[in-house]
């Protein structure tokens, strides 16, 4: 069965304090995971995808196969940071739909 | 970059109305199209695959007969919601898929969300 797990709801650090936005994942085969990212009264937008390897606005996440993981990373954390961030999968069809986890709020405190 | 747009942004109806809610993909054409349910404070539940020229997949536990999605072409779905109730209320999103080259990646492009409410 398909599943990402974001087992924090909301996660607060101070600014400058590095970040770690956990997710897990359950797939049978090869996923391609992604983040997104939802500011406030905005829509949702992909942040980062395991393939492309890059940094966006700081952040990184790398695809531990053997921990069945892809966690979000930032050294330090700014206050435009702060938002509601989504880990997804899906399958290499291009039919397959996004399975998304329930999402980490991240507050950013001055 | 590629642009979803939705139409209306926000609908008020009345208990028994149906509503017609339309998801366009501005500068890229889009034969796979989602549509996705958000509730308060919780994440995109994922209710059909609209593919262009062909019915829709729903997930389990979606009444297609109530959530209506017709794909009538390469930039436009449509999600009617059918004798809509206070329950329906909800923020509905869309979003349309770009095939990657080589099938190297498939990246979604999501919509702004559509909120309904019924009276």
């Amino acid at each position: 069965a398909q599943r990402v797990t974001q087992p924090e709801k909301l996660l607060s650090v101070f600014k400058g304090a590095p970040v770690e936005l956990k997710c897990n994942y359950s797939y049978s085969g090869s996923p391609e995971l992604f983040w997104y990212v939802q500011y406030s009264r905005q829509r949702l937008q992909l942040l980062l995808r395991h393939i492309s390897r890059e940094s966006i606005k700081g952040f990184t996440a790398d695809l531990n196969k053997g921990e069945t993981s892809f966690h979000l990373k930032k050294p330090f954390a700014q206050e435009e940071d702060s938002a509601m961030y989504y880990c997804a999968l899906s399958g290499h069809s291009g039919n397959t739909p996004l399975v998304f986890g329930k999402g980490t709020r991240l507050s950013v405190i001055a | 970059g590629a642009v979803v747009s939705q139409h209306p942004s926000r609908v008020i109806c009345k208990s028994g109305t149906s509503v017609k809610i339309e998801c366009r993909s501005l500068d890229f054409q889009a034969t796979t199209m989602f549509w996705y349910r958000q509730f308060p404070k919780q994440s995109l539940m994922l209710m059909a695959t609209s593919n262009e020229g062909s019915k829709a997949t729903y997930e389990q536990g979606v009444e297609k007969d109530k959530f209506l999605i017709n794909h009538a072409s390469l930039t436009l779905s449509t999600l009617t919601v059918t004798s809509a109730h206070p329950e329906d209320s909800s923020f509905y999103i869309c979003s349309a898929r770009l095939a990657g080259g080589g099938g190297s990646y498939n990246e979604q492009f999501f919509g702004p969300g559509t909120r309904l409410t019924v009276l």
